[in-house]
């Protein structure tokens, strides 16, 4: 079946530090992978996205790369704000039309 | 503009109600969805409708009933609620292209159930 792993939570960093955050995937087929971020009290929203291998998602200064022979998508941002305080999920979307998501890792960071 | 709105944001109750849940989305997606959060924020998808008709009914107790009266509305309604019922649910939609599985979610804020 489909399914995605990320590390634990709750990570806690300080401004300015290197993040990562592992996800990997089980999958049947080519599925498009998915980081969304959930703010404090809000929904989740799409914080990047790759549609096939070796694709490179990103925005506001988070990348994640498609790596196929590793099924991974893993999160990362060279120097974290406290802005950047969320839950964080990885996600795949294949051709049985769902969004699967792993069990998020929250973030903590610190002035 | 709320792409996509819930309500209640906030829904406290006692065992044994019937509650509903109501979702809009006003962005023209086809594709609905209702997810439940559970108190470690692990997501759960429950129900999946494209134009009004189900698509994904995961393993959910029967008391769950998904009603869309058309694709631009998905509502949640739930019987004999029970204390493991407390949660967070939320409501997304999706334009879904044929052979296309990229397609970007867009969840609502949520609507947090507190069964007592």
């Amino acid at each position: 079946g489909n399914s995605v792993t990320q590390m634990e939570g709750p990570v806690t960093l300080s401004e300015e530090a290197f993040l990562t955050i592992n996800c990997t995937y089980t999958a049947t087929g080519y599925p498009s992978l998915f980081w969304y971020v959930q703010y404090p009290g809000e929904g989740l929203q799409l914080l990047l996205k790759a549609t096939k291998a070796d694709d490179k998602g990103s925005n506001k200064g988070f990348e994640a790369t498609y790596r196929k022979e590793t099924t991974s998508f893993h999160l990362e941002k060279g120097s974290v704000q406290v802005s950047d305080s969320a839950v964080y999920f990885c996600a795949l979307y294949n051709q049985g039309g769902k969004l699967i998501f792993g069990q998020g890792t929250e973030l903590s960071v610190k002035p | 503009d709320t792409a996509v709105s819930q309500t209640p944001k906030y829904l406290v109750t006692q065992m044994g109600n019937d509650k509903s849940i109501k979702c809009e989305q006003n962005l023209g997606h086809d594709t609905m969805y209702w997810y439940k959060q559970d108190s470690k924020k692990f997501l759960k998808i429950m129900f999946s409708y494209n134009n009004k008709e189900l698509i994904i009914n995961e393993t959910v107790p029967n008391r769950f009933s998904p009603k869309s009266p058309d694709k631009a509305h998905l509502n949640l309604h739930i019987n004999s609620l029970e204390l493991g019922d407390s949660a967070v649910y939320f409501c997304a939609s999706s334009q879904e292209l044929t052979g296309v599985y990229n397609t970007e979610a867009f969840f609502g804020q949520g609507t947090r159930l507190t069964v007592v």
